[in-house]
């Protein structure tokens, strides 16, 4: 078991510029979600899929942000463009479907925005 | 709507004292719950959970019991280490296969 991917695990880039940051969930899971955490306002959850299908995107916090779930083996967060606000650890997490099926981490991307 | 209250942290103990860190929920039906631990520069890992009421949890020396009548699960352990400085999250995850609704987290410094 690999594990959740994610990639980059850094990310540096300038305001105005496009970001992208990709996540490979466990085999066989059959949830994703995105989630940012910075000291202000802790973990947030972004938006999560079910089969590959967006669920609930509220917690996007502006059009900037989009997701994707193309296929079970990937998905992808977009910022475009980036802000300065942005800069944040977003983390991926995928799990099972199911009520007790504890959520498992990727080990996070460190974005910053100049 | 649901949601986890933490106790507010830092919380910084010598090595081999008693560690007890609160959380109290708020949901209707009857949530799973769970303590998540983040070592620094890593992503969120599961330390333990519970799923249904009365239920203890239990892994590397910490414990919580899931009290429905008091809507807590507070984590404890009986002797620290230092390799326990963290950050400890406690969660819940309600029925229909819905996100998990975090604490804001308390960090853990433990030393020697």
């Amino acid at each position: 078991d690999a594990g959740v991917i994610q990639s980059p695990r850094h990310e540096v880039t300038e305001m105005g510029q496009e970001v992208t940051l990709r996540c490979k969930p466990i085999s066989g899971h059959n949830s994703l979600f995105w989630y940012r955490q910075t000291m202000m306002r802790g973990l947030e959850l972004l938006i999560y899929f079910n089969n590959n299908v967006p669920i609930d995107d509220s917690g996007m916090p502006e059009d900037r942000f989009s997701a994707k779930m193309p296929n079970a083996s990937f998905s992808t967060l977009k910022i475009q463009p980036s802000e300065p606000r942005d800069s944040a650890v977003y983390f991926c997490a995928s799990s099972l479907w199911a009520d007790n099926s504890p959520l498992h981490f990727g080990n996070g991307t460190r974005l910053t925005v100049t | 709507g649901d949601s986890v209250t933490q106790m507010e942290g830092p919380v910084t103990l010598s090595e081999e004292a008693f560690l007890t860190i609160n959380c109290t929920y708020t949901a209707t039906g009857y949530p799973s719950l769970f303590w998540y631990v983040q070592y620094p520069g890593e992503g969120l890992q599961l330390l333990l959970k519970a799923t249904k009421a009365d239920d203890k949890g239990s892994n590397k020396g910490f414990e919580a019991t899931y009290r429905k009548e008091t809507t807590s699960f507070h984590l404890e352990k009986g002797s620290v280490q230092v390799s326990d400085s963290a950050v400890y999250f406690c969660a819940l995850r309600k029925s229909g296969n819905t996100p998990l609704v975090f604490g804001k987290g308390t960090r853990l410094s433990v030393i020697a």
